[in-house]
């Protein structure tokens, strides 16, 4: 069954900890993208990766960090030095050969810091 | 840098009508533009890619268009159906080098009344 998987559902962590989110995908997809939505707002881009071991930072970066080490893998970290940590994640993945260039996304991941 | 404007915010119509909803983004050098559904608490759902040399791509009683110059595209839903309810977003794919990136608006958010 091929798509992305992001876990867990919900995560709830107390102010000060770092949390990871996890994102997979079998789709063989070369990028992988992670965004933030807050109630009311579109999607912003906080990091991208187009290829293993390579990734740049979109609009929102700080306070976040991420990897690739493996192509199916983008695990996403929430520092606590991110002010707002409190949103919903999502991770998307997208072919970058052929002419289509869709992106396709995960379920989300809902973080809650208390 | 690319802004995405979605009107209107929110729109509730009977069961059977059909609805128009708009898109304008203010840079046109565009790649391709992307449809997608939200339903609450989910990811999202890609409904249409249309690519930047098209001016309509159809999927089922769904159809958007696209004026790439304008910075304009619509998303027409025939013959409504509750099951339609859900947040409509729009996203145009920005080619600049070898990034890939969308750039979301803030969405229409549609409830179809049975």
């Amino acid at each position: 069954d091929g798509g992305i998987t992001q876990s867990p559902k919900y995560l709830f962590r107390k102010e000060g900890q770092n949390v990871t989110l996890s994102c997979e995908q079998n789709l063989n997809h070369d990028a992988m993208y992670w965004y933030r939505q807050d109630p009311g707002q579109g999607l912003r881009l906080i990091y991208y990766s187009q290829i293993v071991n390579d990734f740049q930072k979109g609009d929102i970066a700080e306070g976040y960090s991420v990897s690739r080490e493996k192509k199916e893998s983008f695990p996403l970290t929430v520092t606590s030095a991110q002010k707002n940590p409190t949103a919903f994640y999502l991770c998307a993945s997208q072919s970058l050969t052929g002419g289509g260039h869709e992106q396709y996304f995960g379920p989300g991941t809902r973080l809650t810091v208390t | 840098k690319q802004e995405v404007t979605q009107i209107p915010a929110a729109l509730s119509v009977p069961e059977g009508e059909n609805l128009v909803l708009n898109c304008s983004f203010t840079d046109s050098a565009i790649y391709n533009l992307q449809w997608f559904r939200q339903d609450p608490g989910k990811g999202l759902t890609s409904l249409l890619l249309i690519q930047s040399s098209q001016r309509e791509q159809t999927s089922g009683r769904l159809n958007a268009s696209l004026d790439k110059s304008s910075g304009r595209s619509t998303l027409y839903i025939a013959a409504s159906q509750p099951g339609d309810s859900a947040t409509y977003l729009c996203a145009p794919l920005k080619s600049s080098g070898s990034a890939r990136q969308l750039t979301f608006g803030s969405g229409t958010q549609l409830t179809v009344l049975p």
